[in-house]
């Protein structure tokens, strides 16, 4: 298994530009997470999904939108990129029943 | 808002030595979780404490759990450099598989 792949691991936006940072997991997680990483801030939910065609928010959801139409894919969309989204992004994926959570490699994304 | 802190925030030791990282929470939690973080890359699942334990084992890895002082540690033994990370709990609540993450101890261990 490949685990929890995403794409790109870096990206350079412009302020206004939009994107969709990509997740896939092969293990047949329902559950799947995104979050971002800040410097000395620890993780942060942004949204999650508990199954193909249910998403909900997290903790920072603002500017950023979610979808989830298959269980492997749950792609991360910024609508109008923004320097505060500048972070290092991780997806991970949830066995359900079990809380242990596989992370992704992330991705570093600046905003300029 | 974050559910954890840890203490402290960064800690350098020398191989072999044994190794102590402090997680304070805030709320009651279903279950309590160790990852491992190496510079660069993902998060990697450690070890998992239910509410209901209050020690647990894996390999040179031990995790205490006080819900009275709604707190954790977590004991490395005989260091090693590989052991150089940061480490992060992670709480779960009753009714819900969302973790919260703490902020993290970096830990340098010192050939």
């Amino acid at each position: 298994n490949a685990g929890v792949t995403q794409t790109p691991k870096f990206q350079v936006l412009k302020t206004g530009q939009s994107m969709t940072l990509q997740c896939a997991q092969d293990m047949n997680h329902e559950y799947m997470s995104w979050y971002r990483q800040d410097p000395g801030m620890g993780l942060r939910l942004i949204h999650y999904s508990v199954g193909a065609g249910i998403t909900d928010q997290g903790e920072v959801p603002n500017g950023y939108n979610v979808s989830r139409s298959t269980t492997e894919d749950f792609p991360l969309r910024l609508l109008s990129a923004a320097p505060s989204q500048t972070s290092v992004y991780f997806c991970a994926s949830t066995k359900d029943g079990s809380y242990e959570q596989y992370f992704g490699p992330g991705t570093r994304l600046t905003v300029t | 808002s974050q559910q954890g802190e840890e203490d402290p925030q960064a800690l350098s030791i020398q191989e072999g030595e044994n190794a102590t990282m402090n997680c304070s929470y805030k709320t009651s939690i279903n279950n309590l979780q160790w990852y491992r973080q190496n510079s660069g890359r993902g998060l990697v699942h450690l070890i998992l404490i239910r509410s209901n334990e209050r020690e647990k084992h894996s390999g040179r890895l031990r995790v205490t759990l006080d819900t009275s002082k709604k707190s954790s540690s977590l004991l490395i033994t005989a260091s090693r450099a590989a052991d150089t990370a940061s480490y992060f709990c992670a709480t779960t609540n009753f009714g819900n598989e969302k973790l919260t993450f703490g902020t993290g101890t970096r830990l340098t261990i010192i050939p």
